[in-house]
């Protein structure tokens, strides 16, 4: 089992949508919960960590964690075209940044 | 703030030869950590540095070493090139204590 895995997509959305971004992880002890964005060509960027159980928002984007369940997602409301992009989900097992190989996201206009 | 800056951004080596990558952290940062980006792997640890000592290390072989400088620049190398060393390599830096890293544009490196 790979220690973070998300759908590769491209997942598809409609501007004006919420995009809904998944991510498992295998470590129960990983206790840092991370959200990057990357554009092609680009280096990734931070958006969203979370370390609670719940739910954290910040403007559009809500980052949700389940440590039951070993399950982060990454809500951005309101889609835009410029959301199109990557989303690599990470997590700190160890003081290592493990991260996911991301889900492709298309925003359509 | 000058972010983070890594040179050269772009490199085309031959197997067998070796490689020295540059990282300089944002002002004030002094963790620096090294990653490779390649699409069939995704983003994988390569090692941190803080306060010029290897804090953590991934899951890569000898060949790939770095070290970090007192003024917390750090310099990635990978000796005996291999064709699969080609990716994109990726530094990120970030204030002691902090989890939030930021990435530096990346160096590609080519092996041909």
């Amino acid at each position: 089992q790979k220690e973070v895995e998300q759908n590769s997509g491209p997942l598809s959305v409609p501007e004006g949508a919420i995009a809904s971004l998944n991510c498992t992880y295998s470590d129960r002890g990983s206790q840092s919960f991370f959200w990057y964005r990357q554009y092609s060509g680009k280096s990734p960027e931070l958006i969203m960590f979370i370390y609670s159980n719940g739910d954290k928002e910040d403007g559009r984007f809500t980052a949700q964690l389940n440590k039951a369940s070993q399950y982060v997602s990454l809500l951005i409301r309101d889609s835009q075209p410029s959301d199109s992009a990557t989303y690599l989900c990470a997590v700190n097992r160890d003081d290592k940044i493990i991260f996911g190989k991301g889900t492709r996201l298309h925003i359509l206009p | 703030k000058a972010g983070v800056t890594q040179t050269p951004r772009y490199l085309i080596k031959t197997r067998g030869q070796q490689v020295t990558l540059s990282c300089s952290p944002i002002s004030g940062h002094r963790s620096v950590s090294w990653y490779q980006q390649t699409p069939g792997q995704g983003l994988q640890f390569l090692f941190e540095y803080f306060s010029e000592t290897q804090r953590n290390k991934g899951n890569f072989p000898g060949r790939f070493s770095g070290r970090q400088f007192s003024n917390s620049r750090s310099e990635m190398n990978v000796s005996t090139l291999e064709l699969g060393d080609s990716a994109l390599y990726l530094c990120a830096s970030s204030l002691a204590g902090s989890e939030t890293q930021y990435f530096g544009p990346g160096t590609r490196l080519l092996v041909l």
